[in-house]
């Protein structure tokens, strides 16, 4: 069964050091998307990082990066020079193509930035 | 401006009344999304749509029914069946292809049933 799980309930981290937030998925799907989406207090959901089954390379976007381990089937979000603005809820999320495009979510992380 | 929206972004239901959530895109989308977020939890899927006159049941789609007539419009509508319909509900939509794009959400409505 597909499944995308965040182990991580709430992260705490010091303003302007790096923090790394855990995803893990199962699919025996060998065609997959998987995204990273910062959700904060409004409600809004916002796209950040983008990586496919397929990508040889890790993906980075400004202070996002995306810590891709195929084998072990983990998406791990790392974001560095943690600013007080990235205190939101983190959603992992998968999308798989021989399944009509399902886009799932795992459960979140709720990051919290110390000044 | 191309998005999405999500009306009402506030809605009261009485307990055994339906209610329909509007979700429009101007995105030339061909899916779309339904979900469903209870305080401090993740999204559930409901239902999705892939193209027109056509859609799946979610993880979640019990008590809920949806339409896709229209490429750009993809409603929701909570049912009485839905034992426990409090929640905030996210409509995204997303193109298709490859390399893969992200999917683009609306402002969310909560619904509360009274």
């Amino acid at each position: 069964a597909q499944k995308i799980t965040q182990t991580q309930p709430g992260m705490f981290v010091q303003e302007k050091e790096a923090v790394t937030l855990d995803c893990t998925y199962d699919t025996s799907d060998p065609s997959y998307g998987l995204f990273w989406y910062k959700q904060p207090s409004s409600g809004e959901m916002i796209f950040l990082i983008y990586q496919g089954s397929y990508d040889q390379q890790n993906a980075t976007e400004g202070r996002y990066s995306l810590n891709f381990q195929k084998a072990r089937k983990s998406a791990n979000l790392v974001i560095s020079a943690s600013q007080l603005g990235d205190s939101a809820m983190y959603f992992c999320a998968m999308r798989f193509y021989n399944q009509g495009g399902k886009l799932i979510f795992g459960q979140g992380t709720e990051l919290s930035v110390k000044p | 401006d191309g998005g999405i929206t999500q009306s009402p972004k506030y809605l009261f239901r009485k307990e055994g009344q339906n209610v329909t959530l509007s979700c429009e895109q101007n995105l030339n989308h061909d899916a779309m999304y339904w979900y469903r977020q209870d305080p401090g939890q993740g999204l559930r899927l409901i239902y999705y749509s892939q193209i027109v006159n056509d859609f799946q049941k979610g993880d979640i789609a019990e008590g809920y029914s949806v339409s896709r007539e229209k490429k750009e419009s993809f409603p929701l509508t909570v049912t009485s069946a839905q034992k426990n319909p409090t929640a905030f509900y996210l409509c995204a939509s997303k193109g298709q292809g490859l390399p893969d794009t992200e999917a683009f959400f609306g402002q969310g409505t909560r619904l509360t049933v009274v």
